[in-house]
């Protein structure tokens, strides 16, 4: 199984908003709606940020959302804040009752 | 609140069979959901390596699976990982976590993590 396509960085100022992908296939992404979101900041285990495509855990900012279009999905992180700065992955369920990753996007806030 | 904490030898020869536990607290491991094992080389992406049931089902990774063994240990509460065969490519920080049953509850993620352990595969 191949790993999930991720932009390797991207970048935003306080309070703009920026949009991570999370590219797969069919197999993945584009045939079940079980993608999830984590951050990781240096040092720390990730924290799950979104699941099933597009709801929030309890405790997550508002400011944190997901979508899905065909075999791609989507975080968007609105207002953003210094705090956001941090490593973010996406994960699938597959086909073939697996679970992979995407490489991982690196945000910075400039 | 449920904790996971790994727990094993932070250095393993090349060759040998490298061997992680996952202690959880807070929580019972046959409580419905899947626990998984995911590692991350230093400055690379997460990879997950697989997922046990408290029944003992399991998913492992394709690409793991000749040399991937999990198995748990319901009156320990712990789960365990063993992979085979290690070279530098294993070389990673492990992490262990919970994960809903997919089929039952109808969601998925990983919500809960240990803190990781470094394995460095060297002789």
């Amino acid at each position: 199984q191949s790993a999930l396509t991720q932009p390797a960085s991207v970048s935003g100022s306080p309070g703009q908003s920026i949009t991570i992908s999370c590219t797969g296939t069919s197999s993945d992404v584009g045939g079940y709606n079980y993608v999830s979101w984590y951050q990781q900041h240096p040092g720390k285990a990730p924290k799950l940020m979104i699941y099933d495509v597009s709801k929030r855990p309890s405790g997550v900012s508002n400011r944190f959302s997901g979508s899905k279009s065909g075999n791609t999905a989507s975080l968007t992180i609105s207002g953003l804040q210094a705090e956001d700065e941090a490593d973010y992955y996406c994960s699938s369920y597959t086909s073939s009752s697996n679970w992979v990753f995407g490489g991982g996007t690196k945000l910075t806030v400039v | 609140q449920v904790q996971l904490q790994e727990s094993g030898p932070g250095l393993v020869k090349p060759s040998e069979t490298l061997t992680l536990t996952c202690a959880v607290s807070g929580y019972s491991i046959s409580s419905g959901f899947y626990w998984g094992w995911i590692r991350q080389p230093p400055g690379k992406g997460l990879e997950w390596i697989g997922s046990i049931y408290h029944s003992g089902n399991t998913y492992y990774n394709p690409s793991l699976k000749s040399r991937v063994t999990i198995s748990v240990d319901t009156s320990r509460n712990e789960f365990s990982l063993r992979l085979s065969s290690v070279t530098a490519a294993d070389t990673a920080v492990y992490y262990c976590a919970r994960q809903p049953n997919l089929v039952v509850a109808g969601t998925d993620y990983f919500d809960d993590w240990g803190q990781g352990t470094l394995v460095t595969v060297s002789s």
